[in-house]
């Protein structure tokens, strides 16, 4: 079964706008990690922002935000005025935490987003 | 702090060669993760290492592939007799347990292989 969903293959997005990329998670864990990661043309995975299941508050990192629904069992990505330079793949991946300790990441199919002057 | 390195950066091999793939991880990482990717997919989980000890193996690990990370420090990924399915972007990332308490991984510029 797929832990990890993203249903936009591509988004589009104006310069200075907000966007927001989805993703639904899949687990019976009740210890886990979302994490969301940036993959420019150039192929490095470039680690974003981070949210822990227990985590009372939605993440923050600077232009980036996390919209945790953990009931829904959703996290979505916001990216605030977004910049030519944001164009890239965006990745969904969640680790779980069972007992036994961690596991590997586990990442969806991704989002492409094109940012538009 | 330089980031993970990994080389060569694109190898196009024929049906059949043996290749290996490099990997330099953030200096002090005591673990070390390999992923492959295909075009149109996010990356999946190979294998991973804790210092030189190979913890975990995906099932996508075929017995033509073996990683190795003899001092600890840097890893190799080889691929036997290649075929044209092997054809990917492989992925090293490593972080550092326990003190990478959200447990992210970082990532190098992958390794390109197509074969032919």
């Amino acid at each position: 079964a797929q832990k990890i969903t993203q249903t936009q293959p591509g988004m589009f997005v104006q310069e200075k706008e907000a966007v927001t990329l989805d993703c639904t998670y899949d687990t019976s864990d009740p210890s886990y990690g979302l994490f969301w990661y940036k993959q420019p043309s150039s192929g490095e995975m470039i680690f974003l922002i981070y949210q822990g299941s227990y985590d009372q508050q939605n993440a923050t990192e600077g232009r980036y935000s996390l919209n945790f629904q953990k009931a829904r069992k959703s996290a979505n990505l916001v990216i605030s005025a977004s910049q030519l330079g944001d164009s890239a793949m965006y990745f969904c991946a969640m680790r779980e935490v069972p007992i036994s300790g961690n596991t590997p990441l586990v990442f969806g199919k991704g989002t492409r987003l094109s940012v538009i002057a | 702090d330089t980031g993970v390195s990994q080389n060569p950066r694109h190898k196009i091999t024929k049906r059949g060669q043996n290749v290996t793939f490099r990997c330099d991880p953030i200096s002090e990482h005591n673990r070390l993760y390999w992923y492959r990717q295909t075009l149109g997919q996010g990356p999946e989980f190979l294998t991973y290492f804790q210092n030189e000890a190979q913890l975990e193996k995906s099932r996508l690990l075929s017995d033509r592939f073996s990683a190795e990370r003899p001092k600890g420090s840097f890893s190799t990924l080889e691929i036997q007799r290649t075929e044209q399915g092997d054809s990917a972007m492989y992925l090293c990332a490593s972080n550092m347990i326990p003190r990478e308490s959200k447990g992210a991984i970082y990532f190098g510029e992958g390794s390109w292989l197509t074969v032919v």
